[in-house]
């Protein structure tokens, strides 16, 4: 089975653009959040969506927006970047935000570097 | 708040040798703990969780996990080591009452042969 995908693997932007990320989950898995991370440190939680709701959001600025599709698939939108959104976007699906056994492991994408200059 | 400390920003061993890879954490009520692995340019990998029960959790390629309440720890350990299990290593907790997952800095495994 296919595991997350995330287009584009890579990006360079410049300062005041926008950019959209993309995320397709595992099959089946109706939960997907989004996490920024900087070189050197650990991934930043964003977002968390699960049935096309917003579930949780991490402390990013409103420039940091995100929705999720009738198919499950996520986009997350950057307005206005910055130099300090250069990181690694990394994408996570799960089954569902809490089974029965507690919280299902997330399954991660290998991302999207995104560069801005 | 939550919050993740990995101590040791690289740990080394030789192979055959027993890993440790260090971590506590801080949440206000009780933890779900969590390790992922992660090999350069690649997402990460889920290893081991805890969720409540036995204290001691074992995960996949032989890892597994002591969780200890009252240190607030929840160190990663394998018996031997393997030069493939060089990687970047992150804890990860989530408060059972918050979607959040916080990760620590991460620590990098380097096992020589």
């Amino acid at each position: 089975d296919a595991g997350v995908t995330q287009s584009p693997t890579h990006l360079i932007k410049t300062r005041g653009q926008h950019v959209t990320l993309r995320c397709s989950p595992i099959s089946g898995h109706k939960s997907v959040s989004w996490y920024q991370q900087v070189l050197g440190q650990g991934p930043q939680f964003i977002f968390q969506y699960y049935e096309k709701e917003e579930r949780g959001r991490g402390n990013f600025p409103d420039r940091f927006s995100a929705r999720q599709f009738p198919n499950y698939s996520s986009e997350l939108n950057v307005n206005a970047l910055l130099l300090g959104d250069s990181a690694l976007y990394l994408c996570a699906s799960s089954l569902a935000v809490t089974g029965g056994s507690g919280p299902q492991p997330q399954h991660f994408g290998d991302g999207t570097r995104l560069s801005i200059l | 708040a939550q919050s993740v400390a990995q101590p040791e920003d690289q740990v080394n061993v030789a192979e055959g040798n027993p890993l440790t890879v260090k971590c506590t954490y801080s949440v206000s009520g009780n933890p779900y703990l969590f390790w992922y692995v992660q090999y350069p340019n690649r997402g990460l990998q889920f290893l081991l969780k805890y969720i409540t029960g036995d204290n001691l959790v074992k995960g996949s390629y032989g890892f597994e996990a002591e969780f200890n309440k009252s240190q607030t720890s929840f160190h990663l350990k394998k018996p031997s080591a393997l030069v493939s299990d060089s990687a970047l290593y992150f804890c990860a907790v989530r408060d059972r009452g918050d979607y959040k997952l916080s990760f620590g800095a991460g620590t990098t495994v380097t096992v020589r042969a």
